[in-house]
């Protein structure tokens, strides 16, 4: 079965520490995407991974992705509080549809 | 582009009436999929078209819900009869399938059935 799962689920953090947020996935992937949803709001794509190794950055948050180890990780640095969101991974293999995570709440703490 | 357009953005309904939600894809995408997001159940995918067609409506809940596909630059998201369960937030999604640029989003339809 086709299992997406993110840790943590909910995620608080001080301004200014860092932190990451896991996303395993069950099958293989050939793209694995990473969204954010502000309260209320859509969802925005961040990054597309492509291939094993690769690494994405736009500021303060950085995703990569190893497909041997079926995991993708987006990393958050030195937090400020207009990250405060839910971040989804989102996975992708040929013709199947995206899979989504089940989502991390992300709550940065002044 | 004025990207995915959905409307209403807000609905309140009485339970057992017809509700109709409405999707304008992004110019040139050739797939369209409708997603339920509730906390509960976190984003559901209810069906998915690809060229206009159905590709896979496993997600649809029951009979009740519907979704069609006309042309290329519209799709509806039919309830009939409507259900106090149904209250959630319906996004449409709009994708070019040869591409890697994933899905884009419309605003959603928080939808509230009393």
């Amino acid at each position: 079965e086709l299992k997406v799962e993110q840790n943590p689920l909910f995620l608080s953090m001080q301004e200014g520490k860092n932190y990451t947020i896991y996303c395993n996935y069950s099958t293989t992937s050939d793209r694995l995407y990473w969204y954010r949803q502000d309260p209320g709001k859509s969802l925005e794509s961040l990054f597309v991974l492509l291939s094993n190794g690769a690494v994405k950055q736009e500021g303060r948050l950085m995703a990569s992705l190893d497909t041997k180890a079926r995991l993708s990780t987006l990393h958050i640095t030195a937090a400020v509080h207009d990250l405060s969101a839910t971040y989804f991974c989102a996975r992708h293999f040929g013709n199947e549809k995206l899979t989504f995570g089940t989502g991390t709440r992300l709550t940065i703490i002044p | 582009d004025a990207g995915v357009i959905q409307s209403p953005r807000h609905e309140v309904t009485e339970m057992g009436q017809e509700v109709t939600l409405r999707c304008k894809p992004i110019s040139g995408h050739n797939s369209l999929f409708w997603y339920r997001q509730t906390m509960m159940r976190g984003l559901e995918l209810l069906i998915y078209f690809n060229n206009n067609v159905p590709i896979d409506d496993s997600g649809m809940p029951e009979d009740r819900f519907s979704a069609k596909m006309p042309n290329a630059s519209f799709s509806t998201l039919k309830i009939q009869p409507s259900e106090p369960r149904d209250s959630a937030v319906y996004f449409c999604a709009s994708s070019f399938s040869d591409r890697d640029n994933g899905y884009t989003f419309g605003s959603g339809t928080r939808l509230t059935v009393v």
